[in-house]
């Protein structure tokens, strides 16, 4: 257990639609990230979060968008849903210098 | 960031110690070698980072060859609970001022055979 949560567990959406997903970073930590893991491969860095101002995005489009919150939480926004967006999406939480981050369980999104 | 080669799956019976290879020859003098490992249907999970001397802490140890380019990381005693995916990640130290960004290549499965 890290300290670190994610909403929902499980998500199933419609080609098209639009998702929200949501991570509580564990306590006193000041840096989101997240990262994209589709099956079979190793997580995707997608961007990361420092005092709610975005601080290095990885390839992806800007459909993928995020927000953090004065609390260090934060979510992940995905417009116009598309059939590769099906992955598990994982929240990374930390202090800003440090080497180790958390992560939490992840969501799983299904995209049909 | 520089790249890092593994070995696709390992295997290793319970008990004994279990070496994972890593190779990274195109590592900068200022880049990090961390290790995490991610068991099935969790996130990943943070094991041990070193520069060039060799580290050890709870979960396991890390060497380092001396010209960097390779190294190994070592499961003393391997339980069950340690099958997962292992992922060797080589980047620029925070204080670097790069994002602390992880980039995960497809790791090595490590199976512990009872």
């Amino acid at each position: 257990e890290t300290g670190v949560t994610q909403s929902p567990t499980h998500l199933i959406k419609t080609r098209g639609q639009q998702v929200t997903l949501r991570c509580s970073s564990q306590s006193g930590h000041n840096t989101v990230s997240w990262y994209q893991q589709a099956l079979g491969q190793g997580p995707q860095f997608i961007f990361q979060y420092y005092r709610e101002e975005e601080n290095g995005r990885g390839n992806f489009p800007p459909r993928f968008s995020g927000l953090q919150f004065p609390n260090y939480s934060s979510e992940l926004n995905v417009n116009a849903l598309e059939l590769d967006d099906s992955a598990l999406y994982l929240c990374a939480s930390s202090p800003r210098w440090a080497d180790e981050q958390y992560f939490g369980p992840g969501t799983r999104l299904t995209v049909t | 960031d520089a790249k890092t080669t593994q070995p696709t799956s390992m295997d290793c019976a319970e008990g004994r110690a279990a070496n994972l290879p890593c190779n990274h020859s195109t590592i900068s003098g200022n880049e990090y070698v961390y290790w995490y490992r991610q068991i099935h249907s969790q996130g990943p999970q943070y094991i041990i980072h070193g520069l060039k001397n060799n580290e050890t802490n709870e979960m396991a140890s890390l060497i380092i060859t001396e010209d960097r380019k390779s190294s190994t990381l070592i499961l003393p005693h391997a339980t069950l609970r340690d099958t997962a995916v292992y992922y060797c990640i080589v980047r620029v130290g925070v204080y670097g001022g790069a994002t602390n960004k992880l980039i995960f290549g497809t790791g090595t499965l490590l199976a512990v055979q009872p």
